[in-house]
């Protein structure tokens, strides 16, 4: 099975700051890398596909890159409403995993 | 629209069983897969199973191997999870989320509200 190791796990961050995450994979994956965002009590939401791909209708601030073992998602400048659990998931092979899961919560 | 929404959650006994819906509208239901993944409580995110457009290929988590089945009718356009032999280890949010023609290499979207499955006694 491929295992995702995000980092960090917890972040804490002003509005207005750069955040990156960075999501790594046992083997690789080639660009068969997703992201979402998933806020309390809500369904997870698709950021970022292909690795960085940005999906339609989310906020240009989002941004993802990497390819193979290593990726990574960028929020350029952080907004109050991005405060949320985001988590990368590899769509190379069966079984299909996610990370962990990134937290980013208010300074 | 494209949507997706979970039903049929509830609390069920250890060895119990429950069976999931999921019912999708705004797309050619049969022209896409589907996926189940699960939430427990406070935890991350877990991929349950996939099922082909033609319902010909269902991998699953080895956790779930031989005790849940999924299924789908596309006359219906709805996607089922039959959950036997339930532990307390399954109680989570089940959500269900369409993928592109497979779920192998095609990102997840959109995602229903998700359905609580408690397994207690």
């Amino acid at each position: 099975d491929i295992q995702l190791t995000q980092s960090p796990s917890f972040l804490s961050a002003s509005v207005g700051d750069r955040v990156t995450v960075t999501c790594r994979a046992s083997q690789g994956i080639s660009s068969y890398l997703a992201w979402y965002q998933q806020k309390p009590g809500r369904a997870p939401k698709l950021l970022i596909y292909a690795a960085s791909t940005l999906q339609s209708g989310v906020p240009s601030r989002f941004s993802g890159g990497g390819s193979g073992t290593e990726f990574t998602l960028t929020i350029s400048s952080l907004q109050p409403e991005d405060f949320a659990t985001y988590y990368c998931q590899q769509l190379n092979s069966y079984p299909l995993t996610f990370g962990g899961g990134t937290k980013v919560e208010i300074k | 629209e494209v949507q997706v929404l979970e039903s049929g959650g509830g609390l069920v006994q250890p060895g119990g069983s429950l069976r999931l819906s999921c019912a999708a509208s705004g797309f050619t239901f049969s022209s896409y897969s589907m996926a189940w993944v699960r939430q427990a409580p406070g935890k991350g995110l877990e991929w349950v199973s996939a099922i082909s457009g033609d319902g010909g290929s269902t991998p699953y988590a080895d956790f779930v191997k031989g005790r849940f089945t999924i299924s789908r009718d596309n006359s219906k356009s709805t996607l089922y999870l039959q959950m036997n032999s339930l532990r307390a280890e399954d109680t989570a949010v089940y959500y269900c989320a369409k993928c592109g023609s497979s779920c192998q290499s095609q990102w997840f979207d959109p995602w229903g509200q998700g359905t609580l499955v408690t397994v207690s006694s």
